[in-house]
This record gives C-alpha cells, sequence and structure tokens, in this order.
C-alpha cells in the first residue's frame, strides 16, 4: 500500500527552525518525484517545494533560499528543513507524490495526513 | 511563475442542481492540469487529471474540460456528498494551484 506520513511539526518561535519528515511506504523516494504542499489556517493550497528523482530541487518564492529539501533513500525518507520561520509559515505541511514522477511532473497523488506547524512567539 | 485564477470563490448550490466552476492559467499550460476536492480537516483529494481524465473510484457526474489556459471542472448533478473546497492544480511548469472554490448548500 502507497503511504505517506508527515511527522516533525509544532510550535516554534519567530526566527527558529524544524525539520518535517515524509516517510514512505509502497513506493522509493529515488524514483519519484516528491512535493510538500502547505495550507494556512482557513486558507487555499500552496505548493512549497519538489524534489526530482534525480535529485534537483526547486522552490516557491514564498520560501526561497529559507527551506530545504532533502531526502534519505535508506530510510526512504523526505525532508523539508524550514529555517527563519514566520507568522505566515503557520500552516498545515502535506507530503505528497507526484504521480508522473518524470519531465514536468504531473497531478499530485498521493498525500500525506499533514502536520500542523505554528510559528508564533 | 504561473498563476491559476478559479471563479466563483463561493458556489452556494442545492442537491441536484448543476454547477461549474472555472479555472483560468496566466498563461498556456496545455492540458497539464488537475482538479482536487477537499473537506474540512482531510487532504486534497484528486478527481481528474490532464484536464479531462477522470480518476479511477470518481463519480461519473465529475467531469473536466479545456486547454490551453481556460478549463471547467463540472458536477452534472450535485450529491450531499459534493459540497466541499475544490481547487484546480498546473503542473506545466512546477506546480500552482487555484485559490479555492467552496461549494455551499444553498
Amino acid at each position: 500500500e502507497v503511504q505517506l506520513v508527515e511527522s516533525g511539526g509544532g510550535l516554534i518561535q519567530p526566527g527558529g527552525s524544524l525539520r518535517l519528515s515524509c516517510t514512505v511506504s509502497g513506493f522509493s523516494v529515488s524514483g519519484n518525484y516528491l512535493t510538500w504542499v502547505r495550507q494556512a489556517p482557513g486558507k487555499g493550497l500552496e505548493w512549497v517545494s519538489v524534489i526530482y528523482s534525480g535529485g534537483s530541487t526547486y522552490y516557491a518564492d514564498s520560501v526561497m533560499g529559507r527551506f530545504t529539501i532533502s531526502r534519505d533513500n535508506s530510510k526512504n525518507t523526505v525532508y523539508l528543513q524550514m529555517n527563519s520561520l514566520r507568522g505566515e509559515d503557520t500552516a498545515v505541511y502535506y507530503c505528497a507524490r507526484d504521480r508522473v514522477g518524470w519531465g514536468s511532473g504531473g497531478p499530485i497523488d498521493p498525500w500525506g495526513q499533514g502536520t500542523l506547524v505554528t510559528v508564533s512567539s | 511563475d504561473i498563476q491559476m485564477t478559479q471563479s466563483p470563490s463561493t458556489l452556494s448550490a442545492s442537491v441536484g442542481d448543476r454547477v461549474t466552476i472555472t479555472c483560468r492559467a496566466s498563461q498556456s499550460i496545455s492540458s497539464s492540469l488537475a482538479w482536487y476536492q477537499q473537506k474540512p480537516g482531510r487532504a486534497p483529494k484528486l478527481l481528474i487529471s490532464r484536464a479531462s481524465s477522470l480518476e479511477s473510484g470518481v463519480p461519473s457526474r465529475f467531469s473536466g474540460s479545456g486547454s490551453g489556459t481556460e478549463f471547467t471542472l463540472t458536477i452534472s448533478s450535485l450529491q450531499p456528498d459534493d459540497f466541499a473546497t475544490y481547487y484546480c492544480q498546473q503542473y506545466n511548469s512546477y506546480y500552482s494551484f487555484g485559490q479555492g472554490t467552496k461549494l455551499e448548500i444553498k
């Protein structure tokens, strides 16, 4: 069964750092495109970052230079390192797989259950 | 960056109604468009990919159309389970989502 499970969310002060983890089963992180999408409370979906099967990484402008996506193939886990956190980073962070996994990518499916990050003093 | 604009933001309708949601891309995305349904507290669910391909298990009352910059999601006869928020998403150049359409019971 294909499954993604996020962890690592919590309450963090502005300016702080947090690392989210996404452990997958049923497929390999190394052979797929894995994305992070976030949703602020009561707001819409915002794409955050993607790591391609070849290792290339891309980011939304809103997190460029502050967030880093990476993976550990041996643990079948993808990470999102979040630094210099701001109040507007408060959101549920979803890990999800790109269905296509090559070229420019495809629809996002399946999704994890999400982990809540709250940035507040 | 490709911007996605959905309309309307909120839609009030009754069970049995036919409803249409529109999504516009800021530049051509060919057919690289997906539609998702999201219910409160849940992750989004993929309904349609490649603008018009219905995912397995999704009721046939859902349909998608369009290409280039203009796309629509149509629900032919609303059922109680359909009241949710719907998002379009392009995957022609990385990813971006529309702002969402909340489908409410009239």
